[in-house]
C-alpha cells in the first residue's frame, strides 16, 4: 500500500524556473527519503532528511520537513531540461521499540517536465 | 563507483512458465530489497533480507513468488507460474544498514503474455 501523497501528479516549467513537489504520509517516520527515475529506469537517491530535522540542501535541492503537519517538500532551483523526470518521496516509518525496520513506503511520484 | 547489478534488463514469458531475475548488491551492503513497480506507480516492497534472513516478506504473494538470499550477498526472485498481473518493473535495492538511503538497480522489466 502507498502512505505518501504526491502533489501535483504532474508539473511542467521551462529551463531557469524553481520546481517544488510536496509529499503527505500518515504514520511517525523515521526519516523521509526522495528519489529521482528516469524513464524505465532505476530510482536514484536524492536526499534523506530525518524526523528531527527541518531543512537539508544539497546542490540545487532543498527539501523540508514538518513532522506536525506530516509533510515535505522538494524544491530544484535552477531547473534544466535533465531534471525531466519522475521524483517519489518515500518514508521510513518507525518501528517497534522507535527502531528503523528501513522499509520505505513510497508515495505515487510527481512526473515533472522541464522545457528547454 | 559501485553499482547493484541486476539482471536480466527485459523478459519476455508466457503465463503459468517460471522466470527468475537476480540482484548483486552493493559490495558490504547487509540489507537487499526486491521492489515491484507497476506503471505510473511508486515501486512496493516485495521482500527484505538482512543478511541472509528475510526480515519483512509480508507483500510477497507466497503462494507463487520466492526469494532468496543463501549467503547473504547475492539474491534471486522467482515466480511461478507467472499470472498476466505480474507484468512489471522489479527493481532490487540495497543499503548499508536499515534506515539508510538505498541504492537501485536498472530492474528487470517484465512481460507476461
Amino acid at each position: 500500500s502507498q502512505q505518501g501523497e504526491e502533489d501535483p501528479q504532474a508539473l511542467s516549467i521551462q529551463e531557469g524556473e524553481n520546481a517544488t513537489m510536496n509529499c503527505s504520509y500518515k504514520t511517525s517516520i523515521n526519516n523521509l527519503q526522495w528519489y529521482r527515475q528516469n524513464s524505465g529506469r532505476g530510482l536514484v537517491h536524492l536526499i534523506l532528511i530525518r524526523s528531527n530535522e527541518r531543512e537539508k540542501h544539497s546542490g540545487r535541492l532543498r527539501v523540508t520537513l514538518d513532522t506536525s503537519k506530516k509533510s515535505s517538500s522538494l524544491l530544484i532551483t535552477a531547473s534544466r531540461a535533465a531534471d525531466t523526470a519522475s521524483y517519489f518521496c518515500a518514508t521510513d516509518a518507525v518501528g517497534s521499540g522507535g527502531t528503523s525496520y528501513g522499509k520505505l513506503t513510497f508515495g505515487q511520484g510527481t512526473i515533472l517536465t522541464v522545457h528547454p | 563507483e559501485a553499482e547493484v547489478a541486476q539482471s536480466p534488463r527485459y523478459k519476455i514469458t508466457e503465463k503459468s512458465q517460471a522466470v527468475a531475475f537476480w540482484c548483486d548488491p552493493i559490495s558490504g551492503h547487509a540489507t537487499l530489497y526486491w521492489y515491484r513497480q507497476i506503471l505510473g506507480q511508486g515501486p512496493e516492497l516485495l521482500v527484505q533480507f538482512q543478511d541472509e534472513s528475510v526480515v519483512d516478506d509480508s507483500q510477497l504473494p507466497k503462494d507463487r513468488f520466492s526469494a532468496e538470499r543463501l549467503k547473504g550477498v547475492d539474491s534471486t526472485l522467482k515466480i511461478q507460474p507467472a499470472e498476466l498481473g505480474d507484468s512489471a518493473m522489479y527493481l532490487c535495492a540495497s543499503s548499508s544498514d536499515r534506515g539508510y538511503e538505498q541504492y537501485f538497480g536498472p530492474g528487470t522489466r517484465l512481460t507476461v503474455t
